[in-house]
């Protein structure tokens, strides 16, 4: 069946660094959206790529759709302790949505 | 605008007991999902409804059933909980749109089958 990875599960960082995960799916997608969940929360919606290529940018995070459509990634710059939660791909196909196993983000101070 | 609600917040059942858990959205959504998140698993598609009386499954719906009697409100049933079943629960629901068809979720139910 349908499956999306995305690595890494988890990732400490001081606060300041870089942060980087990366979704994989074994399909095509129609589009792929992003997502955080503050601990004890909700997935909130990010964004979506829609396109081959596609990239945006929303302040410090920088997404990304690669040319087959079938990965993604979400950067972050310059991490800050309100980045602190998962992070979620979700792709797009039929009308389901195929969520990745998400990335812990915590953020040292 | 409440958005998307979900009742009840919590619940700790026995194995063998039945529940539903009711999904309520007011922003006049045609999609709505029921999914499962347990750690490390990410969210899970259980069933979902492109409108008003349609279901369908979704990626693990075995135990599981569902009902879209009014477009606002999904409900989830389990007809015999088991342990297995233990988990948090979240509703979503999004609009009709290729282009906008971002998803609003509820803020979860806590699930624990003893």
């Amino acid at each position: 069946g349908q499956q999306v990875m995305q690595i890494p599960q988890y990732q400490h960082v001081q606060e300041g660094e870089d942060f980087t995960t990366y979704c994989n799916s074994s399909t095509t997608l129609s589009n792929i959206q992003w997502y955080k969940q503050r601990p004890g929360g909700h997935p909130v919606f990010l964004i979506q790529l829609v396109k081959s290529g596609e990239v945006k940018k929303q302040k410090r995070l920088t997404f990304q759709f690669g040319e087959a459509k079938k990965n993604s990634s979400l950067h972050i710059t310059a991490t800050q302790t309100t980045d602190v939660g998962t992070y979620f791909c979700a792709g797009f196909l039929g009308n389901q949505f195929y969520f990745g196993t998400g990335t812990s983000l915590t953020v040292i101070p | 605008n409440a958005g998307v609600t979900q009742t009840p917040k919590f619940r700790v059942l026995k194995t063998g007991q039945s529940m539903t858990l009711l999904c309520a959205q007011d922003m006049n959504h045609e999609y709505m999902y029921w999914y499962r998140q347990d750690p490390g698993m990410g969210l899970r598609l259980i069933h979902y409804s492109v409108g008003e009386g349609t279901t369908a499954k979704g990626e693990v719906p075995d135990g599981y059933n569902v009902s879209r009697l009014k477009k606002q409100n999904f409900l989830l049933g389990l007809e015999s909980a088991a342990p297995s079943q233990t988990s948090v629960y979240f509703c979503a629901s999004r609009r009709d749109s290729p282009l906008y068809n971002e998803q609003f979720f509820g803020p979860g139910t806590r699930l624990t089958v003893l």
